[in-house]
């Protein structure tokens, strides 16, 4: 597709659950990101892609998340164990490159609730 | 460190009234800034973004932002509001491998 895809949209789970969370950026877009948006929150940066380069994982708020990207294209988020603060929006996004000065494209993202 | 500001969380607005949403910005060298809006359930779409050259950049929508370096700022406005523009709206510079975000302005159109 021309954007960014996320899936599922929403996903409803249980506490103590794992789920993941699947982004497709852009075909040719070398880099992509995950953000977390809790309500009344703005975006927390969770980990950044950059082509074969190992992941920038700072924005990780626990070991029980974690993500892949396989072929440089498809990336999951996984959060193992969930717990009901994991409840967000999980946004998506890819960029031409590295390169400060290339712009990011969002998806529409995945509304996790954990109940 | 990089971060951003946005000191005004609601902003309420009549339709047809012109906006401005503030955005302070705090980056070491020289920033690469961006306006994005969120409407509600959809993820988010850049209005603009600042690289270099002319301080005032025009972007989608009728909006526009300009940068001022001495105020560490990039200010959204629009001369005339219309009701669609109601939603969330985000200013963000851009790190070595992320965008820093502000926490966000929601804006309210009112009839």
């Amino acid at each position: 597709g021309a954007g960014v895809s996320q899936s599922p949209s929403n996903k409803v789970t249980e506490k103590g659950k794992d789920v993941e969370l699947r982004c497709d950026p852009i075909s040719g877009h070398t880099a992509l990101y995950w953000y977390r948006q809790s309500l009344g929150q703005g975006l927390e940066f969770l980990i950044y892609f950059q082509g074969n380069s190992a992941p920038d994982k700072s924005g990780l708020p626990s070991d029980r998340f974690s993500a892949e990207r396989t072929g440089g294209s498809v990336s999951t988020l996984t959060i193992q164990r969930t717990q009901q603060e994991d409840s967000a929006v999980y946004l998506c996004a890819s960029s031409r490159g590295p390169t400060v000065n290339t712009e990011a494209f969002f998806g529409q993202g995945t509304r996790l609730t954990v109940v | 460190a990089q971060s951003v500001t946005q000191p005004d969380i609601h902003i309420t607005v009549s339709e047809g009234a012109s906006l401005e949403l503030r955005c302070n910005y705090s980056y070491g060298a020289t920033p690469y800034l961006f306006w994005y809006v969120q409407s509600p359930g959809q993820g988010l779409q850049l209005l603009l973004k600042y690289f270099s050259g002319d301080t005032l950049v025009q972007g989608i929508k009728g909006f526009e932002a300009e940068f001022k370096r001495s105020q560490s700022s990039f200010n959204l406005r629009k001369p005339s509001v219309h009701w669609s523009d109601a939603a969330e709206y985000f200013c963000a510079v851009r790190g070595a491998n992320n965008l820093f975000f502000g926490t966000g302005t929601r804006l309210t159109v009112i009839p």
